[in-house]
């Protein structure tokens, strides 16, 4: 499994997009990107996946350079709600999910 | 939108009692897992299950754990004789297919508490 390395935290305000950066330098040729979110005592919630180029979904977007090795989730006019902590898995679209340790984004009035 | 489910949100039991955590995964879907979050730290992944099978689990998922799919709609995890150290929310996912453009859907936890 492809390492990855995100920040461990972000600060934003409500309306602001908000941009998540990945660096995931030994990703491998068969390795998608995906994106979970968690909110506080809930499970994990799958937002976007990715190979390359760019993606877009009702929720978020997740734009990834020619050379693979970072990806940046973008998160548009984010609410106070969107608060929650933000995995990058990076892998093979397996039956198993390796969580790092996220980013936690916190979103203020 | 169809979801997992999961019962008992909540379970405190005492150190070496058995405990059975109960899930619903999504009803067309083939694969199932259990994952723990230990409070403050990272979801790990405990174990998936096909075909009424394992098909992989972690150092975690020793002789202490076991998972069955009872029927054709529950899937659960019993832990044998719990430990302090059990003490986690745990989260079942399911998933329609095992690779391709798949993802897994959590269900929203039971957290175990062990006294």
């Amino acid at each position: 499994l492809a390492k990855t390395t995100q920040p461990i935290s972000m600060d934003s305000y409500e309306g602001q997009e908000v941009n998540i950066t990945c660096s995931h330098n030994n990703i491998a040729t068969n390795d998608y990107i995906t994106w979970y979110q968690q909110f506080p005592s809930q499970g994990p919630r799958f937002i976007i996946q990715g190979y390359k180029t760019k993606v877009t979904n009702e929720v978020a977007s997740l734009f990834i350079p020619a050379d693979r090795k970072s990806s940046t989730l973008s998160l548009p006019r984010v609410s106070l709600s969107d608060t929650a902590v933000y995995y990058c898995l990076v892998g093979e679209p397996d039956y198993k999910l390796s969580f790092g340790a996220g980013t936690t984004v916190t979103v203020r009035a | 939108e169809p979801e997992v489910t999961q019962t008992p949100s909540h379970q405190v039991t005492q150190m070496g009692q058995e405990v059975i955590l109960r899930c619903v995964p999504i009803s067309n879907h083939l694969y199932f897992y259990w994952y723990r979050q230990i409070l403050g730290q990272k979801v790990e992944f405990l174990v998936s299950f096909y075909n009424n099978e394992i098909s992989e689990k972690s150092e975690i998922f020793d002789d202490q754990f076991s998972v069955e799919r009872p029927d054709g709609s529950n899937f659960t995890l019993k832990i044998r004789s719990t430990k302090l150290e059990d003490s986690a929310m745990y989260f079942c996912a399911s998933s329609e297919w095992r690779r391709g453009q798949e993802t897994q859907y959590f269900g929203p936890g039971t957290r175990l508490l062990v006294l």
